[in-house]
């Protein structure tokens, strides 16, 4: 049974930073690309990132480029998120995600986590 | 405003038929990268209901079923059930943004 836990999420204060982490289990981890997808309550789904299988690529939604960095440790069968410069509009459930292949581009996500809340304010 | 355009709300009768459009552009679905749906429950995470424009994964019903048509995607609900009351979001790739899209989500209401 494919697992995803995240962890790491709670209250920071805006401009401050947090990292995210996600304990997959149930599936051949290095096999493929894992994301970030966030969703603030009551609102739709926002891509925050992804990477691919070997990490040899990267994505990240233009709200959050250049303040987070996506990573993953396949050894550990982990994906992290860490986030910089934490803003209030940063506030939002953040899911982890596995795709169904390797890569980012094309790629959709059959296995969502159940969330973690990231609260950012002052 | 999401790259891709969904109504915000869609409503049918139990047994009757529905369908929730996306509409892309050049950049996304027109660019020929495919259409994936998923359906939120409240309270729960996304579930992928139809990948690739028209796949449905193991355990999908096959009231669900998806189709594109140049820019644009349908994601149809045959048979409607009062468990079908849920959130539903489609998402493609962007070559312009490079990155993943969502539509803005579509709210089924089974009267």
């Amino acid at each position: 049974e494919v697992r995803l836990v995240e962890s790491g999420g709670g209250w920071v204060q805006p401009g401050r930073s947090l990292r995210l982490s996600c304990a997959a289990s149930g599936f051949r981890f290095d096999d493929y690309a894992m994301h970030w997808v966030r969703q603030v309550p009551g609102k739709g789904l926002e891509w925050v990132s992804g990477i691919s299988w070997n990490s040899g690529s990267v994505g990240y939604g233009g709200s959050v480029k250049g303040r987070f960095s996506i990573s993953r440790d396949n050894a550990k069968d982990s994906l992290y998120l860490q986030m910089n410069d934490l803003r209030t509009e940063d506030t939002a459930l953040y899911y982890c995600a596995k795709d169904r292949s390797k890569s980012v581009a094309g790629g959709k996500a059959d296995f969502w986590g159940q969330g973690i809340l990231v609260t950012v304010s002052s | 405003q999401s790259v891709l355009t969904q109504p915000p709300s869609v409503s049918g009768a139990p047994g009757q038929k529905v369908t929730i459009s996306c509409a892309g552009s050049g950049s996304n679905i027109g660019a020929g990268y495919g259409v994936h749906w998923y359906q939120q429950l409240p309270g729960t995470a996304p579930k992928l209901l139809i990948y690739s424009d028209t796949n449905r994964p193991s355990g999908v019903p096959d009231r669900f079923s998806g189709s594109r048509s140049g820019a644009s995607a349908s994601l149809a609900i045959t048979g409607l059930q009062a468990e079908d009351e849920a959130d539903y979001y489609c998402q493609s790739y962007d070559n312009r943004l490079s990155s993943w899209v969502f539509g803005g989500g579509t709210k089924l209401t089974v009267l």
